[in-house]
């Protein structure tokens, strides 16, 4: 799921399957990693959230593993279905001089096969 | 009241005409940021403001000029576009602007300059 020149990666599940969806991050400083579901026309909407303190936390069908090592996140979706159909974006939170910063992945487009 | 709303959804101009997005919220967020999502990309910040304040502003060009009225609004002016500005326009807000504060977007203003 990382970018690769100038195209969205894609990812393509069949309908009840396990999905993993995979981002790298740059900087060994953040502390804080949202996923982020956005569906078409729409603005991105948050999925779960882990701070660098935890490897790993789940949510509802969804957990988010995280690997300060090598500075890679993974998104698992559980039994997806076709309302997850979405572009799925990582973003790494650094705090700047009074505000929040949050830094987007380039994006991974999941398409789910009924 | 958990949502963001923007307004217009759509918005035509051209590189001579002035025009402003708006963005609400009422959930009593004291941080409102403005992103820039060109198609296929990952949304880009531009603005931070913080209890009103402008904190961040990403090298944007002056012909984007922000403004806080109050702690509900966000605008967005606009004046003298080039036809790269194209692009959706996401506004997010969030409780405070420190590390672990999610943010909430907005379904975005989709911009075209001719």
């Amino acid at each position: 799921g990382e970018s690769v020149g100038l195209h969205l990666p894609t990812l393509s599940v069949q309908e009840g399957d396990n999905s993993i969806i995979n981002c790298a991050y740059s900087n060994s400083a953040s502390d804080y990693f949202i996923w982020y579901k956005q569906e078409s026309g729409k603005g991105p909407q948050f999925i779960i959230d882990i701070r660098s303190n935890m490897d790993k936390r789940q949510g509802q069908r969804v957990t988010v593993l995280l690997n300060k090592t090598v500075k890679h996140l993974s998104l698992q979706i559980a039994a997806t279905q076709p309302g997850d159909s979405a572009v799925y974006f990582c973003a790494e939170n650094m705090y700047q001089t009074g505000a929040n910063n949050l830094f987007f992945g380039t994006g991974t487009r999941l398409t789910v096969i009924p | 009241d958990t949502e963001v709303t923007q307004t217009p959804k759509h918005l035509v101009m051209g590189m001579t005409n002035k025009k402003s997005l708006k963005c609400e919220q009422h959930m009593g967020h004291r941080a409102m940021y403005w992103y820039k999502q060109k198609a296929k990309k990952p949304p880009e910040l531009m603005f931070v403001y913080s209890y009103e304040k402008l904190s961040i502003n990403e090298s944007v060009p002056s012909r984007f000029s922000p403004e806080c009225p109050n702690s509900s609004l966000l605008n967005l002016h606009l004046h003298a576009l080039q036809p790269e500005d194209s692009a959706l326009y996401l506004c997010a807000s969030s409780q405070e602007s420190g590390v672990y504060n999610e943010q909430f977007f907005g379904p975005g203003t989709r911009l075209t300059v001719l």
